[in-house]
């Protein structure tokens, strides 16, 4: 089955660190660029950045460069959202999702069930 | 504020027609084709139309996308109460270099 897995829910306090992942099966995974795309509770869809797991090039949105980083362990078919120093504003459902590419197309046509960060003291 | 504007809500009994407008510019929608994802109650979006107006397979013809300009819509035709739901129109922005959602419409079957 094509599917897109993600790590379960997290709770974690102001300033701690984190790593959320997103395991793709079912489908060559280096093939296609993954995408994290960050939704704050009773909001929108926001796109955070994207990355080609075939050469870990990746590229921010202005609003997340340099707040979250983005990574792969190919050999796990695995893609990572890490924060270093979370935020209380970073509580959020974050979902991966397959990006689709071609000439003048882009679209995600499979999409990770979210992971649940909660930051609170 | 989102890049594309939708209306925050739109609303309609079993079997009518709506529609849901989605509104950019000439670096997003009017120069890249236009998506839209179907997010249900606590679950994670799904697409529902794609390069302006395909349909995923599984996706009931009842959903139709269009494209104008500047402009796109969604058109829902034989309302039905699953059909409730929260649903976002997508698109490349050139001065982005990244996908811009809009701010979602909630669609209730009264």
């Amino acid at each position: 089955e094509v599917q897109l897995v993600q790590s379960g829910a997290e709770v974690k306090k102001p300033g701690e660190s984190l790593r959320i992942s997103c395991k793709g099966s079912g489908y060559s995974f280096t093939s296609y660029w993954i995408g994290w795309v960050r939704q704050m509770p009773g909001k929108g869809l926001e796109w955070m950045g994207v990355m080609y797991p075939g050469d870990s090039y990746t590229r921010y949105s202005p609003s997340f460069q340099g707040q979250v980083t983005i990574s792969v362990d190919r050999s796990i078919s695995t893609a990572y959202l890490q924060w270093s120093s979370l935020k209380a504003s970073d509580t959020a459902m974050y979902y991966c999702a397959r990006q689709r590419d071609g000439y003048n197309y882009r679209y995600f046509d499979l999409w990770g069930r979210g992971t649940l960060v909660t930051v609170s003291s | 504020q989102s890049v594309l504007t939708q209306p925050p809500s739109a609303s309609g009994t079993p079997g009518q027609r709506v529609t849901i407008s989605c509104s950019g510019s000439s670096s997003n929608i009017g120069s890249n084709t236009v998506n839209w994802y179907q997010q249900l109650p606590g679950t994670a979006p799904k697409l529902l139309i794609y390069t302006n107006n395909q349909r995923p397979s599984g996706v009931p013809d009842r959903f139709s996308g269009s494209k104008s300009g500047t402009s796109a819509s969604l058109a829902i035709s034989g309302l039905q109460s699953e059909d409730e739901a929260d649903y976002y129109c997508a698109t490349w922005d050139d001065s982005l270099n990244g996908p811009v959602f809009g701010g979602g419409t909630k669609l209730t079957v009264l």
